[in-house]
């Protein structure tokens, strides 16, 4: 299995606080991915990193920050969490970009109250 | 954008039976992945296939890129194949860089 942990597994904030969630990689892949799942929208992606300090965003980017200051770690941050935050967050690496494949860490249920 | 449509949405076997999940997808891509998403929520990585056949115990898969379609099969089905099945293709280019577009998913509910 590809060595990605994500911390938290599971959070309950409060609206209005800011949250933020690792992803950690062990297998020094360049691209790291952020992505929400929600009921009837699938998986889409929020933010992405294809390097240390270079970062861009994805289709749903409102509201949440990211950095990456070493290979292995790459942080998303809800800034000011709202209840329209609340979903299943997963991280994703690859390798490369064509003909690689994408890993996903376990997830994180994130509720906001 | 590139569209990925999965069938059937839903799918409910009994133990033993074997089952055929297609992913469509509208323009060439050069990635194809499958995933299993089990009762725990975690996505399993299944087959990179863009094209070709591959297996893996009681799993294969096939894409047909040049017809924009690929099959899942899942011979003799166990309840611990529950979940849901995914296909996700790269974004086109210009695009965010490694971008997995997702289907919706085929929902299996196997009954012991």
């Amino acid at each position: 299995d590809a060595g990605i942990t994500q911390s938290p597994r599971h959070k309950v904030t409060e609206t209005g606080t800011p949250v933020t969630l690792r992803c950690h990689q062990t297998e020094n892949h360049r691209y790291m991915y952020w992505y929400r799942q929600d009921p009837g929208h699938g998986l889409r992606l929020i933010h992405y990193s294809y390097g240390v300090k270079d970062t861009d965003k994805g289709e749903v980017s409102d509201g949440y920050s990211v950095s990456r200051s070493k290979t292995e770690d790459f942080l998303l941050t809800l800034e000011s969490a709202t209840s329209s935050q609340t979903s299943v967050y997963f991280c994703a690496i690859r390798e490369g970009l064509a003909y690689t494949e994408a890993f996903f860490g376990q997830g994180t249920r994130l509720t906001v109250v | 954008g590139i569209q990925v449509e999965q069938s059937p949405p839903d799918l409910i076997l009994q133990e033993g039976a074997n089952s055929t999940l297609r992913c469509n997808f509208s323009d060439s891509v050069n990635n194809l992945q499958w995933f299993h998403q089990n009762p725990w929520g975690q996505l399993i990585n299944l087959f990179y296939i863009p094209s070709g056949t591959k297996q893996n115990g009681r799993l294969s898969a096939t894409t047909v890129a040049t017809e924009r379609y690929s099959l899942l099969y899942i011979s003799s089905s166990q309840t611990t194949d529950s979940g849901v099945y995914f296909c996700a293709v790269d974004a086109p280019y210009g695009g965010s860089q490694g971008n997995l577009i997702f289907g919706k998913g085929t929902k299996l509910s196997v009954k012991p």
